[in-house]
Protein backbone atom coordinates (compact mmCIF):
# COMPACT_ATOMS: atom_id res chain seq x y z
CA UNK A 1 0.00 0.00 0.00
CA UNK A 2 0.89 3.31 -0.51
CA UNK A 3 2.22 5.70 2.57
CA UNK A 4 2.30 9.04 2.82
CA UNK A 5 4.45 11.11 4.94
CA UNK A 6 4.09 14.51 6.01
CA UNK A 7 6.27 17.81 7.19
CA UNK A 8 6.48 19.23 9.49
CA UNK A 9 4.48 17.13 12.58
CA UNK A 10 3.62 20.54 14.15
CA UNK A 11 4.62 24.04 13.51
CA UNK A 12 3.78 27.41 15.54
CA UNK A 13 3.72 30.27 13.03
CA UNK A 14 2.71 33.86 13.45
CA UNK A 15 -0.43 35.57 11.34
CA UNK A 16 0.46 36.90 7.83
CA UNK A 17 3.15 34.24 7.60
CA UNK A 18 3.32 31.89 4.63
CA UNK A 19 2.87 28.09 5.40
CA UNK A 20 4.06 25.49 3.55
CA UNK A 21 3.34 21.48 4.29
CA UNK A 22 4.77 19.05 2.54
CA UNK A 23 3.31 15.05 1.75
CA UNK A 24 5.55 12.68 0.27
CA UNK A 25 3.88 9.53 -0.91
CA UNK A 26 6.14 6.62 -1.34
CA UNK A 27 5.47 5.84 -4.56
CA UNK A 28 4.09 7.30 -7.60
CA UNK A 29 0.66 8.45 -7.49
CA UNK A 30 -0.03 11.22 -10.22
CA UNK A 31 -1.93 13.86 -8.70
CA UNK A 32 -4.50 11.61 -6.70
CA UNK A 33 -3.71 13.67 -4.07
CA UNK A 34 -6.25 15.86 -1.90
CA UNK A 35 -5.52 18.05 1.31
CA UNK A 36 -8.05 18.72 4.19
CA UNK A 37 -8.15 20.76 6.94
CA UNK A 38 -9.79 19.98 10.52
CA UNK A 39 -10.62 22.33 13.28
CA UNK A 40 -10.91 21.36 16.74
CA UNK A 41 -13.66 19.23 17.12
CA UNK A 42 -14.83 19.49 13.38
CA UNK A 43 -14.69 16.96 10.27
CA UNK A 44 -12.98 17.47 7.81
CA UNK A 45 -13.10 19.53 5.61
CA UNK A 46 -11.92 19.70 1.62
CA UNK A 47 -9.30 22.35 0.46
CA UNK A 48 -7.70 21.40 -2.44
CA UNK A 49 -8.28 18.22 -5.08
CA UNK A 50 -6.33 16.40 -7.54
CA UNK A 51 -2.60 18.37 -5.96
CA UNK A 52 -3.15 21.68 -7.17
CA UNK A 53 -7.56 22.21 -7.92
CA UNK A 54 -8.96 24.58 -5.89
CA UNK A 55 -12.31 24.19 -4.24
CA UNK A 56 -15.25 26.30 -4.15
CA UNK A 57 -15.59 28.59 -0.72
CA UNK A 58 -12.55 28.01 0.39
CA UNK A 59 -9.80 31.06 0.51
CA UNK A 60 -7.57 31.75 -2.26
CA UNK A 61 -4.56 31.96 0.39
CA UNK A 62 -4.84 28.17 -0.01
CA UNK A 63 -3.13 26.30 -2.90
CA UNK A 64 -1.25 23.07 -3.41
CA UNK A 65 1.18 21.97 -6.20
CA UNK A 66 2.77 18.46 -6.83
CA UNK A 67 2.76 15.54 -8.86
CA UNK A 68 4.37 11.71 -8.54
CA UNK A 69 5.77 11.51 -5.24
CA UNK A 70 5.77 15.06 -3.67
CA UNK A 71 3.01 17.38 -2.83
CA UNK A 72 3.13 20.91 -1.14
CA UNK A 73 0.36 22.39 0.41
CA UNK A 74 0.50 26.40 1.05
CA UNK A 75 -0.79 29.26 3.05
CA UNK A 76 -0.30 32.59 1.98
CA UNK A 77 -0.46 35.24 4.71
CA UNK A 78 -1.90 33.06 7.16
CA UNK A 79 -5.07 34.00 9.29
CA UNK A 80 -5.78 33.42 13.03
CA UNK A 81 -8.50 31.01 11.52
CA UNK A 82 -6.09 28.52 10.00
CA UNK A 83 -5.25 27.21 13.36
CA UNK A 84 -6.16 23.25 12.15
CA UNK A 85 -4.78 20.13 11.35
CA UNK A 86 -3.80 19.61 7.57
CA UNK A 87 -4.36 15.92 6.46
CA UNK A 88 -3.13 14.96 2.88
CA UNK A 89 -4.74 11.93 1.37
CA UNK A 90 -3.95 9.34 -1.37
CA UNK A 91 -6.97 8.11 -3.41
CA UNK A 92 -4.38 6.54 -6.61
CA UNK A 93 -5.46 3.00 -5.55
CA UNK A 94 -6.92 1.26 -2.42
CA UNK A 95 -6.51 1.19 -0.01
CA UNK A 96 -7.08 4.81 0.19
CA UNK A 97 -4.50 6.60 3.14
CA UNK A 98 -4.27 9.79 4.89
CA UNK A 99 -1.08 11.35 5.73
CA UNK A 100 -0.56 11.34 9.83
CA UNK A 101 -1.30 15.13 10.13
CA UNK A 102 0.41 18.40 10.91
CA UNK A 103 -1.10 20.20 13.66
CA UNK A 104 -0.79 24.42 12.79
CA UNK A 105 -0.75 26.33 16.17
CA UNK A 106 -0.84 30.36 15.62
CA UNK A 107 0.96 32.58 17.73
CA UNK B 1 -27.44 21.15 -0.33
CA UNK B 2 -26.00 17.09 0.76
CA UNK B 3 -25.66 16.42 4.21
CA UNK B 4 -24.78 13.28 5.69
CA UNK B 5 -25.42 12.47 9.58
CA UNK B 6 -23.78 9.55 11.77
CA UNK B 7 -26.13 7.66 14.57
CA UNK B 8 -26.08 4.81 16.55
CA UNK B 9 -24.87 4.27 20.17
CA UNK B 10 -22.07 5.83 21.57
CA UNK B 11 -21.07 2.69 24.19
CA UNK B 12 -19.87 -0.33 22.97
CA UNK B 13 -18.64 -3.10 25.33
CA UNK B 14 -15.69 -5.10 24.31
CA UNK B 15 -16.15 -7.80 21.59
CA UNK B 16 -19.46 -6.84 20.89
CA UNK B 17 -20.39 -5.28 17.44
CA UNK B 18 -20.16 -1.62 16.49
CA UNK B 19 -23.22 -0.52 14.84
CA UNK B 20 -23.53 2.92 13.07
CA UNK B 21 -25.70 4.28 10.22
CA UNK B 22 -25.62 7.21 7.82
CA UNK B 23 -28.58 8.80 6.79
CA UNK B 24 -27.94 11.39 3.65
CA UNK B 25 -30.10 13.94 2.79
CA UNK B 26 -30.54 16.84 0.10
CA UNK B 27 -29.65 14.08 -3.03
CA UNK B 28 -29.99 10.20 -3.58
CA UNK B 29 -27.81 7.73 -2.29
CA UNK B 30 -28.46 5.94 -5.49
CA UNK B 31 -26.67 8.90 -7.53
CA UNK B 32 -24.28 7.19 -10.19
CA UNK B 33 -20.97 7.62 -9.69
CA UNK B 34 -21.15 8.47 -6.06
CA UNK B 35 -19.68 5.81 -3.53
CA UNK B 36 -20.43 6.08 0.37
CA UNK B 37 -17.46 5.57 2.63
CA UNK B 38 -16.51 5.55 6.43
CA UNK B 39 -13.67 7.12 8.05
CA UNK B 40 -12.68 6.79 11.37
CA UNK B 41 -10.23 9.03 13.69
CA UNK B 42 -9.02 7.66 17.04
CA UNK B 43 -8.90 10.19 19.74
CA UNK B 44 -6.47 12.80 19.36
CA UNK B 45 -4.89 10.36 16.21
CA UNK B 46 -5.15 10.90 12.43
CA UNK B 47 -7.66 9.59 9.61
CA UNK B 48 -8.39 6.01 9.05
CA UNK B 49 -10.46 4.87 5.72
CA UNK B 50 -13.23 1.66 6.66
CA UNK B 51 -14.26 0.99 3.80
CA UNK B 52 -16.75 2.48 1.02
CA UNK B 53 -20.01 0.83 -0.75
CA UNK B 54 -21.90 2.09 -4.25
CA UNK B 55 -25.65 2.23 -4.54
CA UNK B 56 -25.96 -1.29 -6.47
CA UNK B 57 -24.22 -3.16 -3.37
CA UNK B 58 -20.45 -3.40 -3.95
CA UNK B 59 -17.95 -3.10 -1.78
CA UNK B 60 -14.83 -2.07 -1.00
CA UNK B 61 -12.43 -2.68 2.78
CA UNK B 62 -9.37 -1.67 4.38
CA UNK B 63 -7.61 -4.83 4.53
CA UNK B 64 -6.45 -4.24 8.01
CA UNK B 65 -10.56 -4.06 8.96
CA UNK B 66 -11.82 -6.40 6.34
CA UNK B 67 -12.32 -9.32 8.41
CA UNK B 68 -14.43 -7.41 10.71
CA UNK B 69 -16.14 -4.79 8.54
CA UNK B 70 -19.56 -5.00 7.00
CA UNK B 71 -20.45 -1.86 5.15
CA UNK B 72 -24.48 -2.25 3.42
CA UNK B 73 -26.98 0.38 2.02
CA UNK B 74 -30.87 0.80 2.18
CA UNK B 75 -31.94 2.56 -1.03
CA UNK B 76 -35.74 3.17 0.44
CA UNK B 77 -34.22 4.77 3.39
CA UNK B 78 -31.41 6.99 1.86
CA UNK B 79 -28.97 5.46 4.42
CA UNK B 80 -25.71 3.08 4.38
CA UNK B 81 -24.48 0.84 7.30
CA UNK B 82 -21.29 0.60 9.44
CA UNK B 83 -21.34 -2.85 11.31
CA UNK B 84 -17.53 -3.71 12.97
CA UNK B 85 -17.06 -7.36 15.13
CA UNK B 86 -15.10 -8.22 17.92
CA UNK B 87 -14.54 -4.33 18.93
CA UNK B 88 -11.63 -3.96 21.20
CA UNK B 89 -10.73 -0.60 22.94
CA UNK B 90 -8.12 0.51 19.65
CA UNK B 91 -11.51 0.66 17.92
CA UNK B 92 -12.56 3.42 19.94
CA UNK B 93 -12.88 6.29 17.84
CA UNK B 94 -15.19 9.08 16.32
CA UNK B 95 -16.52 7.36 13.16
CA UNK B 96 -17.59 10.16 9.79
CA UNK B 97 -19.51 9.08 6.70
CA UNK B 98 -18.70 10.31 3.62
CA UNK B 99 -19.73 10.52 -0.03
CA UNK B 100 -17.02 10.61 -2.76
CA UNK B 101 -16.88 8.89 -6.44
CA UNK B 102 -14.04 6.55 -7.06
CA UNK B 103 -10.93 6.69 -6.29
CA UNK B 104 -11.54 10.84 -5.36
CA UNK B 105 -11.89 12.74 -2.24
CA UNK B 106 -14.13 12.34 0.44
CA UNK B 107 -16.39 15.17 0.43
CA UNK B 108 -18.82 16.65 1.75
CA UNK B 109 -18.30 14.55 5.66
CA UNK B 110 -20.55 13.89 8.24
CA UNK B 111 -20.36 15.67 11.48
CA UNK B 112 -18.79 12.23 13.36
CA UNK B 113 -20.12 10.32 15.90
CA UNK B 114 -17.72 9.27 18.93
CA UNK B 115 -18.15 5.56 19.72
CA UNK B 116 -16.01 4.24 23.39
CA UNK B 117 -15.60 0.42 23.94
CA UNK B 118 -15.76 -0.03 26.94
CA UNK B 119 -17.36 -2.31 29.05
Amino acid sequence: EIVLTQSPDFQSVTPKEKVTITCRASQSIGSSLHWYQQKPDQSPKLLIKYASQSISGVPSRFSGSGSGTDFTLTINSLEAEDAAAYYCHQSSSLPVLFGQGTKLEIK
Amino acid sequence: QLQLQESGPGLVKPSETLSLTCTVSGGSISSSSYYWGWIRQPPGKGLEWIGSIYYSGSTYYNPSLKSRVTISVDTSKNQFSLKLSSVTAADTAVYYCARHMWLAPFDPWGQGTLVTVSS
